[in-house]
């Protein structure tokens, strides 16, 4: 099946540690970006992607990190120097061919302790 | 800057009732997009439509309607015959035709409908 997979779906970490967030898509779609989500908020990007080997930061992108090796992967690194890091991580990709429709992943739930 | 305005925090309807959630958008650009999504209890976001800024056209899809009026620079969404599987909570969103692309959501209506 054609899909956005993220993993894990939840995730705990102490204070101080980074912790890496898998999202993977075989859509082949060139764009791909990431989301944060607190509780009763909206979506706020952090970091987004259009090709292979090149990234920007979005909104909040401070204490984060990526990388964009492969075009089917995207990974978000959340480092020790984020503040407040609990919160839903979102992954997307985008479709051109489909009216330039961002479809998005399951999440991650990333709780630290 | 974009902006995207949902006034409704949360609703609560008894099953069967129709409902409409609103949006408002502000953007200075004239070719701009705009979208719903679903968020089911399960946390993914689930495409509902897109519709572009050259097209005022209405869109009626079973159950769902949307009604784009650039005039007030709103794009409300109604749900006929509500059921208990809407409970979710719509996201309105705002994106640019030109650059990266990047959505611009609104804080979400929660919408729990009752038995």
């Amino acid at each position: 099946d054609g899909g956005i997979t993220q993993s894990p779906k939840y995730l705990f970490r102490k204070e101080g540690q980074n912790v890496t967030l898998s999202c993977e898509q075989n859509l082949n779609h060139d764009a791909m970006y990431w989301y944060r989500q607190d509780p009763g908020q909206g979506l706020r990007l952090i970091y987004y992607s259009q090709i292979v080997n090149d990234f920007q930061k979005g909104d909040i992108a401070e204490g984060y990190s990526v990388s964009r090796e492969k075009k089917e992967s995207f990974p978000l690194t959340v480092t020790s120097a984020q503040k407040n890091p609990t919160a839903f991580y979102l992954c997307a990709s985008r479709d051109r061919g489909h009216r330039d429709t961002q479809y998005f992943g399951p999440g991650t739930r990333l709780t630290v302790l | 800057a974009q902006k995207v305005t949902q006034a409704q925090t949360e609703i609560s309807v008894v099953e069967k009732e129709d409902v409409t959630l609103d949006c408002v958008y502000e953007t200075r650009d004239t070719t701009y997009y705009l979208f719903w999504y679903k968020q089911p209890p399960s946390g993914e976001l689930v495409f509902l439509i897109r519709r572009n800024s050259f097209d005022e056209q209405n869109e009626i899809s079973g159950r769902y309607s949307w009604n784009f009026q650039k005039s007030t620079s709103s794009f409300n969404f109604t749900i006929t015959a509500s059921q208990v599987v809407d409970s979710a909570v719509y996201f309105c969103a705002l994106i640019l035709s030109q650059g990266a692309q990047k959505l611009v959501f609104g804080q979400g209506t929660r919408l729990t409908i009752n038995p």
